[in-house]
């Protein structure tokens, strides 16, 4: 089963920033906290991951609070092309890590 | 160039035939997986190999079987195709480093649709 929890759907405007939460309530010490999304029909893309410190990329941010029991993935600039859903995993990563995916949040970017 | 890819996209066939999905990855990784969606979304990992050895085995039939020739391919064969096994199919590939965080990248999917 899945080690996270999240809203099964958001609306976002476009061109406005898209903030999707994330609980991981009894994340281990040694787990990252992984963002993947999934457009329609294809494969999963990864988006970012993360320890203990925020993270950005070219794609988005990532921020962990400080005890590590929920995360916020941020799109900054939300476009229609980020309509998809969006996938919050813990796992240990390495020769350890093995990513289990649960519902996800259904992000739908709207004009 | 495709970092993962996989054929045939779609896949069309009668129970009981025998099938098999081809995935390639050129960037080089260790560890190469295969995941089933199925018809309500669920992602579930159903192998995992490295470097040719099978590591994760997720209670899949035995009609289910890898083969991994190379550490850049790992094929899907499935015997005595069933309904349920009607789904889209996703090969991924990662470097699985020890020690230290993983990336998985995955290919576009075979639809498979078993009639």
């Amino acid at each position: 089963d899945a080690k996270t929890t999240q809203p099964p759907s958001m609306d976002c405007a476009e061109g406005r920033a898209a903030n999707l939460p994330c609980n991981h309530s009894t994340i281990s010490g040694n787990e990252y906290v992984y963002w993947y999304r999934q457009i329609h029909s294809q494969g999963p893309q990864y988006i970012i991951h993360g320890l203990k410190n925020n993270e950005t990329n070219e794609m988005a941010s990532l921020i962990i609070t400080e005890d590590r029991k929920s995360s916020t993935l941020i799109l900054p600039h939300a476009t229609l092309r980020d309509t998809a859903v969006y996938y919050c995993i813990v796992s240990p990563g390495g020769s350890q890590g093995n990513l289990i995916f649960g519902k996800g949040t259904k992000l739908s970017v709207k004009p | 160039d495709t970092a993962v890819s996989q054929t045939p996209k779609y896949l069309v066939t009668q129970m009981g035939n025998d099938k098999s999905i081809k995935c390639e990855q050129n960037l080089g990784h260790d560890t190469m997986y295969w995941y089933k969606q199925d018809s309500k979304k669920f992602l579930k990992i159903m192998f995992s190999y490295n470097n040719k050895e099978l590591i994760i085995n997720e209670t899949v039939p035995n009609r289910f079987s890898p083969k991994s020739p190379d550490k850049a391919h790992l094929n899907l064969h499935i015997n005595s195709l069933e309904l349920g096994d009607s789904a889209v199919y996703f090969c991924a590939s990662s470097p699985r480093l020890a020690g230290s965080s993983d990336t998985q990248y995955f290919g576009p999917g075979t639809r498979l649709t078993v009639l």
